[in-house]
C-alpha cells in the first residue's frame, strides 16, 4: 500500500465510450502525475500537476483530458479512444520542492482496454 | 529536452553475480534522482534516491547507487544478485531547477536473475 489508490484497476472500453480513470492521495502531496506504461515502450510522462495548476502535458492527443479538482485528487478524462492507447496508466504523487525530497509515490495503476 | 538513458535493456545474471546498472541523464541544472523498482505484477517502488549530500547513496535490499555529476550519471549498483531481485529497474530525474516538479523516467532495464 503506497497511499495513492486509483480505480478502476481494470477497465475495458469501446472506441465510442465515454469514461474517466480517478487516483487518490491522502499523503499531503502537492504534485500528481499521469504516466503510461505500454509494452516495450518507456514510462511515459502524460501530466504534471503542483498545487491543482497544470504544470506539463507532454504533446498529449486530446483524447486524454486530465483533471485536479484538488490536490487529492487527479482524473483521467477518456473518450474515442484508439486500440493503441490500451496500456497500464499509473498515477503519482509527490511532494512539493522545498519539502524535501521530491520521491513519487505510485498507484497500483489502471489496466486500460480499448477495443 | 531533457531524458534520461538506461543503458542495458535486458539483463540476465546468476545468483552472487554484481550487478551495475548504468544511467545517464541530460539536464545541467541541480537534479533528484531516484531508482526504482517494478516487481512482477506489483506497483513501482522507490530502491533509493539522491538530492544532496554525499553521493554514494545506500537503498533497500543491498542496493546503492553512485552520482557522478561530472558525468551526469547515477549508476545503480548491488555486489551479490538475488533470485528475488528479478524485476524491472527505472533511473528517474527530477529537474528541480525547472520551477515545478517533473519527475522524468529512462526506459527500464529488465534483470532476470537465474538460481
Amino acid at each position: 500500500e503506497t497511499g495513492v489508490t486509483q480505480t478502476p484497476r481494470h477497465l475495458v472500453m469501446g472506441m465510442t465510450n465515454k469514461k474517466s480513470l480517478k487516483c487518490e492521495q491522502h499523503l499531503g502531496h502537492n504534485a500528481m502525475y499521469w504516466y503510461k506504461q505500454s509494452a516495450k515502450k518507456p514510462l511515459e510522462l502524460m501530466f504534471v500537476y503542483n498545487f491543482k495548476e497544470q504544470t506539463e502535458n507532454n504533446s498529449v492527443p486530446s483524447r486524454f483530458s486530465p483533471e485536479c479538482p484538488n490536490s487529492s485528487h487527479l482524473f483521467l478524462h477518456l473518450h474515442t479512444l484508439q486500440p493503441e492507447d490500451s496500456a497500464l496508466y499509473l498515477c503519482a504523487s509527490s511532494p512539493e520542492r522545498g519539502q524535501g525530497s521530491t520521491e513519487a509515490f505510485f498507484g497500483q495503476g489502471t489496466r486500460l482496454t480499448v477495443v | 529536452a531533457q531524458s534520461v538513458s538506461q543503458h542495458n535493456h535486458h539483463v540476465i545474471l546468476s545468483e552472487a553475480a554484481s550487478l551495475e546498472l548504468g544511467c545517464n541523464y541530460s539536464y545541467g541544472g541541480t537534479v533528484n534522482l531516484f531508482w526504482y523498482v517494478q516487481y512482477p505484477g506489483q506497483h513501482l517502488q522507490l530502491l533509493l534516491k539522491y538530492f544532496s549530500g554525499d553521493p554514494l547513496v545506500k537503498g533497500i535490499k543491498g542496493f546503492e547507487a553512485e552520482f557522478i555529476k561530472s558525468k551526469f550519471s547515477f549508476n545503480l549498483r548491488k555486489p551479490s544478485v538475488q533470485w528475488s531481485d528479478t524485476a524491472e529497474y527505472f533511473c528517474a530525474v527530477n529537474p528541480i531547477s525547472g520551477g515545478y516538479n517533473k519527475l522524468i523516467f529512462g526506459a527500464g532495464t529488465r534483470l532476470a536473475v537465474h538460481p
